[in-house]
């Protein structure tokens, strides 16, 4: 497996931009994490997928941060108006849910909004 | 938040045992301890999990207190790839197993 891949690996923007970030989560894993990660705040988790299902959005920032699971092999974090304060890191993870399982990450979307 | 507490930093010689501690005082009975690094640019990586017992695999090894409210992480022979943040979590693994991260501990590898 080719682990989570992540797509694309960079982005520039322009503020008021829509930007849509991607993920392809490990066949088989019914967990899926989206993270995003700054110099000031670390990393923090913004949404949690269970069997495709929204299971604690408590960490998505605002209304402008949308994400989706239509199936269990992709995922997308969406920003509609992009702002500069949203330049970071975006990380997303996959596991299988049970007990003492890992959580796989990929290797990240540097966006960065000017 | 998260409910660990590591040192922001820490020195090890290369070749050396590195030794990271993380307490995590409120943790309940059905909480592991995980582990990960993340190496600069790179995604978090999973190193090592318990629940009580002591466990060790080809990365590292865990010690975990009788009690559960503090554990050590022990990288055997630490090398320059070793440097990296290394995060001390713990997460009730079911249906809500979210990972919270905190701060780390940021190792610095010495030659």
């Amino acid at each position: 497996d080719a682990g989570v891949i992540q797509s694309p690996r960079h982005e520039v923007t322009e503020m008021g931009q829509e930007v849509t970030l991607r993920c392809k989560p490990i066949s088989g894993h019914n967990s899926l994490f989206w993270y995003r990660q700054t110099m000031m705040r670390g990393l923090e988790l913004l949404i949690y997928f269970n069997n495709n299902v929204p299971i604690d959005d408590s960490g998505m920032p605002e209304d402008r941060f949308s994400a989706k699971m239509p199936n269990a092999s992709f995922s997308t974090l969406k920003i509609q108006p992009s702002e500069p304060r949203d330049s970071a890191v975006y990380f997303c993870a996959s596991s299988w849910t049970g007990v003492g399982t890992e959580a796989f990450f990929g290797q990240g979307t540097r966006l960065t909004v000017v | 938040d998260a409910k660990t507490t590591q040192p922001p930093s820490m020195d090890c010689a290369e070749g050396r045992a590195a030794n990271l501690p993380c307490n995590h005082s409120t943790i309940s009975g059905n909480e592991y301890v995980y582990w990960y690094r993340q190496i600069h640019s790179q995604g978090p990586q999973y190193i090592i999990h318990g629940l009580k017992n002591n466990e060790t695999n080809e990365m590292a090894s865990l010690i975990i207190t009788e009690d559960r409210k503090s554990s050590t992480l022990i990288l055997p022979h630490a090398t320059l790839r070793d440097t990296a943040v290394y995060y001390c979590i713990v997460r009730v693994v079911n249906r809500d197993d979210k990972i919270i991260f905190g701060k780390g501990t940021r190792l610095h590898i010495l030659p």
